[in-house]
């Protein structure tokens, strides 16, 4: 049991460049989501997916796109890199509870992305 | 919308000593509140959450938290601090959607 797996750990790019972060876990859990973490920032959502075949903004969602590949795998697209975006990126999952229960978010290790 | 105030950038305590990171948080409805930790180079671990009932809850690590609702607030605390606490503390908030809307970050640094 891995939990949640995050590809690849360190990533440098040229502004304009493209990549995708990948996320993958393997708990079963229906929600998803990408943060960013930027010093003296916290950790702010860029997008979500509460289930399979959904997705949904988060607080900065300018400049990213996400796929909601199958219910395991949640990827994050940077379409054209800029400065900005340099940041640390957290993929998380968590399982929908239900009533009134609010379950744990699992974070992976983290994609330390610099674009230059 | 929700938010989380955090006060305290950088906190330093000697080994051994007591400890308390502060949260304050704003939310319409009964809030779910959350306690994270985040070791330099790492992901976040969750230390301790709080949904409802009793208002003192233990989590890892031997720490513990407490929900005052007047106060809007949801302390950390820990009655002695070992240096391998040396970390960055997240309070969270979460609000619809399962979402979370973190604070800002404390730093504990622990002199041995």
């Amino acid at each position: 049991n891995a939990g949640v797996t995050q590809t690849p750990k360190f990533q440098v790019l040229k502004t304009g460049q493209s990549m995708t972060l990948q996320c993958a876990q393997d708990m079963n859990h229906n929600s998803m989501y990408w943060y960013r973490q930027d010093p003296g920032m916290g950790l702010r959502l860029i997008y979500y997916s509460a289930s399979e075949g959904t997705t949904d903004k988060g607080e900065v969602p300018n400049g990213y796109n996400v796929s909601r590949l199958n219910k395991r795998e949640f990827s994050l697209r940077l379409e054209s890199a800029a400065p900005s975006q340099t940041s640390v990126y957290f993929c998380a999952s968590l399982t929908s509870g239900g009533g009134s229960s609010y379950n744990e978010q699992f974070f992976g290790p983290g994609t330390r992305l610099t674009v230059l | 919308a929700q938010s989380v105030t955090q006060p305290d950038i950088h906190i330093t305590v000697s080994e051994g000593a007591s400890l308390e990171l502060r949260c304050n948080y704003s939310y319409g409805a009964t809030p779910y509140l959350f306690w994270y930790v985040q070791s330099p180079g790492q992901g976040l671990q969750l230390l301790l959450k709080y949904f409802s009932g009793d208002t003192l809850v233990q989590g890892i690590k031997g720490f513990e938290a407490e929900f005052k609702r007047s106060q809007s607030s949801f302390n950390l605390r820990k009655p002695s601090v070992h240096w391998s606490d040396a970390a960055e503390y997240f309070c969270a908030v979460g609000a619809g959607s399962y979402q979370l809307t973190f604070g800002k970050g404390t730093k504990l640094s622990v002199i041995p």
